[in-house]
């Protein structure tokens, strides 16, 4: 199964800051990856597909990218309602994985 | 707009059957372009894939591995929806259960509410 990695576990922003978060892949998946943002209670909503497409509806301050294997989901002006734990899937092979989740939090 | 809506129990216990329904309106349980998952989370394994149907020509149905033996997914074309049966289940299966639509290059764009299901007798 291809491992999904998500740096950090955790992070805490304050309203307006830049934020970054990581998810690595154990092998390629090419543009094949997902972005989901998951409020507490909720199921989780998709942001980002194909690596850097922005789902219809979504903030443009939501944005993702690729490098290899390594690939960023980029919040470019944090909001009070972006708190909520993100999640990266790849969806290159079977079966479907996830990363564990990133929690953001707000200062 | 399309949308998910999830039915079962919420409490099962140990060594039966789980069972959970989810309901799909504004698409087809046949549609050609997607298929139907069921995904579940808990703290102790995160999101987790379970198996999928769908239909191109006729039906199939996947499955994780560690989940094989245990899990069915089919299809109800009657009532446009489809279902989930986890077989001998244990405290592990304890998790909240997803069907979610996944729709191709989009993946998994739309999610049913979720069942949060106890096994616990």
């Amino acid at each position: 199964d291809i491992q999904m990695t998500q740096s950090p576990s955790t992070l805490s922003a304050s309203v307006g800051d830049r934020v970054t978060i990581t998810c690595r892949a154990s092998q390629s998946i090419s543009d094949w990856l997902a972005w989901y943002q998951q409020k507490p209670g909720k199921a989780p909503k998709l942001l980002i597909f194909k690596a850097s497409s922005l789902e219809s509806g979504v903030p443009s301050r939501f944005s993702g990218s690729r490098s290899g294997i390594e690939f960023t989901l980029t919040i470019t002006s944090l909001q009070p309602d972006d708190l909520a734990t993100y999640y990266c899937q790849q969806y290159n092979s079977y079966p479907w994985t996830f990363g564990r989740g990133t929690k953001v939090e707000i200062k | 707009q399309v949308q998910l809506q999830q039915s079962g129990p919420g409490l099962v216990k140990p060594s039966q059957t789980l069972s959970l329904t989810c309901a799909i309106s504004g698409d087809s349980v046949s549609a050609n372009s997607v298929t139907w998952d069921w995904i579940r989370q808990s703290p102790s394994r995160g999101l987790e894939w379970l198996g999928r149907t769908g239909y191109t020509s006729r039906w199939f149905s996947d499955y994780a591995e560690p989940m094989r033996g245990r899990v069915n997914i089919n299809s109800d074309t009657t009532n446009n929806q489809v279902s989930l049966q986890l077989s001998s289940v244990t405290p592990e299966d304890t998790a909240v259960y997803y069907c979610a639509r996944k729709n191709g290059v989009f993946s998994f764009d739309i999610w049913g509410q979720g069942i949060m299901v106890t096994v616990s007798s």
